[in-house]
């Protein structure tokens, strides 16, 4: 039993494409994340939800959407992709917000652009 | 934006005690110290965490100093599996959310 899935494990796209990847949490948490590795390996997070509302937005630029249609899953819509978003992309999830929640990561999404 | 400093890298021989050192000198009293560690490839894997006193469980150690300017990760019996990349984390609060901030982390090499 996962406890957050990803979906696709791997995806390999042409610059300019549009892509989506989604996540699934089956922990009955209330609070998503997704966040990004590079290739030097620095994680940094992007988005976090809080019961289907974004409370966390990094900067992202706006081509980047993610969507939770409900509180078990957080998607990832990219659009127009550029070579820079090639990354790791993991999901998260957390009981809350409070600062003491533990975080649970997904297996990671590999994005390649060409 | 990491408010943690860790060496870049640690050994240590398989059965021995992995001490995984993190200076954290600007940290507040309310925030806390996580440990995760990132296992080649695979998400990171949350391990222990703490805000004053020392914290145990079935994977780890955690011993603060008293100022909590410093703490350090102890794998009291380091096996090949244990060979990660581990990251000393303080839980930043912005608003209302509250986000994980890697930095750069260990990267411990167990051997035989």
């Amino acid at each position: 039993d996962t406890a957050v899935s990803q979906t696709p494990k791997y995806l390999v796209t042409q610059m300019g494409n549009d892509k989506s990847i989604k996540c699934e949490q089956n922990l009955g948490h209330d609070t998503m994340y997704w966040y990004k590795q590079d290739s030097k390996k620095f994680l940094k997070i992007m988005f976090s939800y809080n019961n289907k509302e974004l409370i966390i937005n990094e900067t992202v630029p706006n081509r980047f959407s993610p969507k939770s249609p409900d509180k078990a899953h957080l998607n990832l819509h990219i659009n127009s992709l550029e070579l820079g978003d090639s990354a790791v992309y993991f999901c998260a999830s957390s009981s809350g917000l409070a600062q003491q929640e533990t975080q649970y990561f997904g297996p990671g999404t590999r994005l390649l652009v060409l | 934006d990491a408010k943690t400093t860790q060496p870049t890298s640690m050994d240590c021989a398989e059965g021995r005690a992995a001490n995984l050192p993190c200076n954290h000198s600007t940290i507040s009293g309310n925030e806390y110290v996580y440990w995760y560690r990132q296992i080649h490839s695979q998400g990171p894997q949350y391990i222990i965490h703490g805000l004053k006193n020392n914290e145990t469980n079935e994977m780890a150690s955690l011993i603060i100093t008293e100022d909590r300017k410093s703490s350090t990760l102890i794998l009291p019996h380091a096996t090949l599996r244990d060979t990660a990349v581990y990251y000393c984390i303080v839980r930043v609060r912005t608003g209302t959310a509250s986000k994980l901030t890697f930095g750069t982390g260990t990267r411990l090499q167990v051997t035989l």
